[in-house]
């Protein structure tokens, strides 16, 4: 069965320095989405991607964050100067066409010490 | 800003039992509501969905009934089983919008004792 895939599982960053998340969504999908969790939160919307450009984005997603789909298969999720309040977990998710049921990676569990 | 609410955050429930978790939401712009469920170490996995048109979809064991004049929604798994062990996930949407639209709950984890 097709899937979402996400490299690292886990990434320990020091504040300050720059992480890059990556997936890889499910090959015939064309909406790509971001979201991260933290501990004992709920599950936030950051992202959604589209056309190779970001089609939505929530207030989270600030000029700390940026999106790009380098090639015709990564989707990638750069967070620039980490914080400390930015360790989650963050969850990549895609789908065929603009519908509500994603489906989502296992998530890169961030750590920034 | 909970505008999915979750108000259990576990649930305990005997295999073959009937488990019901529960959900609220308040936004009256959402027409769309899925259940989610999560394993350890693994993304949340889309299970069942409800339209505001319906107030009941069924799948196999799974059920969720919607109850839109009380902003209520809830999953019912008959009968339980150990698989099902998990952490459950609602969410709320518009329909017609993307995933990008969609609003979470905490999440209730789901226990199945033998």
């Amino acid at each position: 069965e097709p899937e979402v895939t996400q490299t690292p599982s886990h990434q320990v960053t020091q504040m300050g320095q720059e992480v890059i998340l990556r997936c890889v969504p499910i090959s015939n999908h064309l909406y790509f989405y971001w979201y991260r969790q933290i501990l004992g939160q709920k599950v936030e919307f950051l992202v959604s991607f589209y056309n190779n450009e970001i089609s939505e984005k929530s207030e989270i997603f600030d000029d700390q964050f940026s999106v790009e789909r380098p090639d015709g298969s990564n989707f990638t999720l750069k967070i620039r100067s980490t914080k400390l309040e930015d360790s989650a977990m963050y969850f990549c998710a895609s789908s065929e066409a603009r519908a509500l049921e994603a489906f989502f990676g296992q998530g890169t569990r961030l750590t920034v010490v | 800003d909970q505008q999915v609410k979750q108000n259990s955050p576990s649930l305990s429930v005997q295999e073959g039992r009937i488990s019901i978790l529960n959900c609220d939401y308040t936004n009256s712009m959402f027409d769309y509501f899925l259940w989610y469920k999560k394993y350890p170490a693994e993304g949340p996995t889309f299970l069942i969905s409800i339209s505001s048109i319906k107030d009941k979809n069924e799948d196999g064991r799974f059920t969720v009934f919607l109850n839109k004049s009380a902003k209520h929604l809830s999953l019912h798994i008959v009968p339980s089983q150990p698989g099902d062990s998990a952490v459950y996930f609602c969410a709320s949407g518009v329909e017609g919008r993307g995933a990008d639209g969609l609003t979470f709950g905490k999440g209730t984890h789901l226990i199945i004792q033998p």
